[in-house]
């Protein structure tokens, strides 16, 4: 298809294993976000990609997290030595501009560390 | 950092009954997005209003932004069970480069 599309839709893991989630945007977007979810909470957002520049890591909540965009298109987030509070819906969206546009949202991995 | 508050949090209407769902930032909106979470399911974007003043509409959902730009309202007309799900508002920080997105809005509609 044509949207966000990220795999796995569900993970359930062990606390401690590491974890890799993975994001396809839209061909051609230059912006990619990460979000999560927990349960009865908003959205939280946890980093941003922008074509070539840094990314802003600025929600990332700890050193256990960390994101990679390769070739300006995929991106995968990794959680290591993950915890029982990581539980959550991972969103990924993409936008093809940072402003002006609405981001198309993923339909989400919902991680599940037990 | 921008801050958005929705009111209410949640919602429970009759079938038919009109609505509104509130959006209020701590800041000016550069940027404000509706979406619509439907239980279990992804996130689906329904509107974005930019200008102050502006007022957009989608089938029986019609959206807001204030002339302040600080405020947003989406407003739905003869509600049905179809409409139920979870409203989040966004905002696009002039500031920062993410999206900031309120705490969401729970809506049912019981036939």
């Amino acid at each position: 298809g044509a949207g966000v599309s990220q795999s796995p839709s569900n993970k359930v893991t062990e606390k401690g294993k590491d974890v890799e989630l993975r994001c396809d945007p839209i061909s051609g977007h230059t912006a990619l976000y990460w979000y999560r979810q927990s349960l009865g909470q908003g959205l939280e957002f946890l980093i941003y990609f922008q074509g070539n520049s840094a990314p802003d890591k600025s929600g990332l909540p700890s050193d256990r997290f960390s994101a990679e965009r390769t070739g300006g298109s995929v991106s995968t987030l990794t959680i290591q030595r993950t915890q029982q509070e990581d539980s959550a819906v991972y969103l990924c969206a993409s936008s093809p501009r940072r402003r002006e546009t609405e981001a198309f949202f993923g339909q989400g991995t919902r991680l599940t560390v037990v | 950092s921008q801050e958005l508050e929705q009111s209410p949090q949640s919602l429970i209407v009759q079938e038919g009954k009109n609505l509104t769902i509130n959006c209020t930032s701590s800041k000016t909106l550069y940027g404000l997005y509706w979406y619509k979470q439907k239980y279990g399911e992804g996130l689906i974007f329904l509107m974005m209003l930019q200008k102050g003043g502006e007022e957009k509409s989608h089938e029986k959902i019609t959206a807001k932004l204030d002339e302040k730009k600080q405020q947003s309202s989406l407003h739905i007309t003869a509600s049905q069970p179809s409409h139920a799900g979870i409203y989040l508002c966004g905002a696009d920080s002039n500031a920062g480069n993410m999206l900031t997105f309120g705490g969401g809005t729970r809506l049912m509609v019981k036939p």
